[in-house]
């Protein structure tokens, strides 16, 4: 039982690159979601997932895309990287009652 | 909206000694969960603790407890001895009647002093 798993954990993008940071869970949790966090704040929600095939946006979802198409995999999709985006990534699933599980995190930056 | 504040971006603790970090929260909802998360200088988010709305007892996990006041909407974290690994940033944060989706705060950097 691995929980939750994030890759790359570094990435360096130039400025308009696209790239999809992966997560994966082996829990079997419906719910999972995409947070970022910038230096000296807490952690803001991109986009969720309440199921396979269901997705819906956060609080700062511009700039990316996700989609679910399996109960493990919900992929974060930068379309074209801008220095804006430089951030830590992380992904969460959620079991019951009211667990929420982290993964390492993805730290991103853009140049 | 829901809202997550706290006020203290930063604390100093004596070794052994307790300490309370300060949450106070917004939202209209009824049904709400209430959530403690470390994280140390590794990056990684630690959980520490969780309060349910209806919860009548305040939680407690460890050395570490929640002080729950539902009418002020303040859910404390308080630490109790504490130690030299528990110096890292602290996070309050929310989550909605849906579930699933987290609030945070800015956080509170805890520094415990030998």
């Amino acid at each position: 039982n691995a929980g939750v798993t994030q890759t790359p954990k570094f990435q360096v993008l130039k400025t308009g690159q696209s790239m999809t940071l992966q997560c994966a869970q082996d829990m079997n949790h419906e719910y999972m979601s995409w947070y970022r966090q910038d230096p000296g704040m807490g952690l803001r929600l991109i986009h969720y997932s309440v199921g396979a095939g269901i997705t819906d946006q956060g609080e700062v979802p511009n700039g990316y895309n996700v989609s679910r198409s399996t109960t493990e995999d919900f992929p974060l999709r930068l379309l074209s990287a801008a220095p804006s985006q430089t951030s830590v990534y992380f992904c969460a699933s959620t079991g019951r009652p009211y667990e929420q599980y982290f993964g390492p995190g993805t730290r991103l930056t853009v140049t | 909206a829901q809202k997550i504040t706290q006020t203290q971006p930063g604390m100093f603790v004596q070794e052994k000694e307790a300490v309370t970090l300060d949450c106070t929260y917004d939202t209209s909802d009824q049904s709400y969960g209430l959530f403690w998360y470390k994280q140390p200088s590794s990056g990684e988010m630690i959980f520490l603790i969780y309060q349910g709305s209806y919860d009548e007892q305040n939680a407690t996990e460890g050395r570490y407890s929640l002080n729950f006041q539902k009418a002020r909407k303040s859910a404390n974290l308080v630490i109790s001895a504490s130690q030299l690994g528990d110096s890292a940033m602290y996070f309050c944060a929310m989550e909605d009647n849906q579930g699933g989706k987290l609030i945070f705060g800015q956080g509170t950097e805890l520094s415990v002093k030998p």
